[in-house]
């Protein structure tokens, strides 16, 4: 079965600072995705970016960028320039067809 | 709608009463997830409906849950003689095809809290 593991219950970075979110995921499969998704205080989850396992080039938006390590099956989440309402929690989730799985979660704290 | 749509936001209840959560999923898409989500924990799949297909029902805790959806669109879940173990945020989300790397869009979920 797959699994992900997000190692670091909570996370505090100094506004306008760089942040690096853990994660690795277990699975037997090649062709997959790969994502982080943000849950604010609203319960929301929205989508901060994804990665085909197929696609060696790390994807980017904006001032967030992944460090996609296949082989070590390692998707690890940096955020730039981090901002107050950076804040919240992040989930790493591995999907393959319609099966999504969810790591427990990171808790970012943005210093002002 | 412009997005998922859950209600009711919150629902306290009773050990032993059944409870029902609605979604509201974004108009044409076909792809719908129930997922919990316990206290401190991440998200866990509860149940998956794709367009007119058989649901994906493997992620049930028990025979308790059920979820249903009516003409492609709003689905419920009912829990049945709840427990307090059932204590989470049930989150809904859709997508439009079901294609796996496909964004999801959830709604803000249903807070129960069962005393």
């Amino acid at each position: 079965a797959q699994t992900v593991t997000q190692s670091q219950p909570e996370m505090s970075v100094q506004e306008a600072e760089t942040v690096t979110l853990s994660c690795t995921y277990d699975t037997s499969e090649s062709d997959y995705y790969l994502f982080w998704y943000k849950q604010p205080p609203s319960r929301q989850m929205i989508l901060v970016i994804r990665q085909e396992a197929y696609k060696q080039q790390n994807a980017t938006e904006n001032r967030f960028s992944v460090n996609f390590q296949k082989a070590a099956k390692s998707f690890s989440l940096k955020i730039s320039d981090s901002q107050l309402g950076d804040a919240a929690m992040y989930f790493c989730a591995y999907r393959r067809e319609h099966d999504m799985r969810f790591g427990a979660g990171t808790r970012l704290t943005v210093k002002p | 709608g412009a997005g998922v749509s859950q209600s009711p936001s919150n629902k306290v209840t009773e050990k032993g009463k059944d409870v029902e959560l609605r979604c509201d999923p974004i108009s044409g898409h076909t792809a719908l997830y129930w997922y919990r989500q316990s206290l401190g924990q991440g998200l866990e799949f509860l149940i998956y409906f794709q367009g007119n297909s058989a649901p994906d029902k493997s992620g049930l805790p028990s025979d308790r849950f059920s979820a249903e959806r009516t003409g492609g669109s709003v689905s419920t879940l009912t829990i049945q003689r709840t427990q307090q173990e059932d204590s989470a945020v049930y989150l809904c989300a859709s997508s439009s095809t079901g294609s796996p790397g496909e964004k999801l869009f959830f709604g803000s979920g249903t807070q129960l809290s069962v005393l």
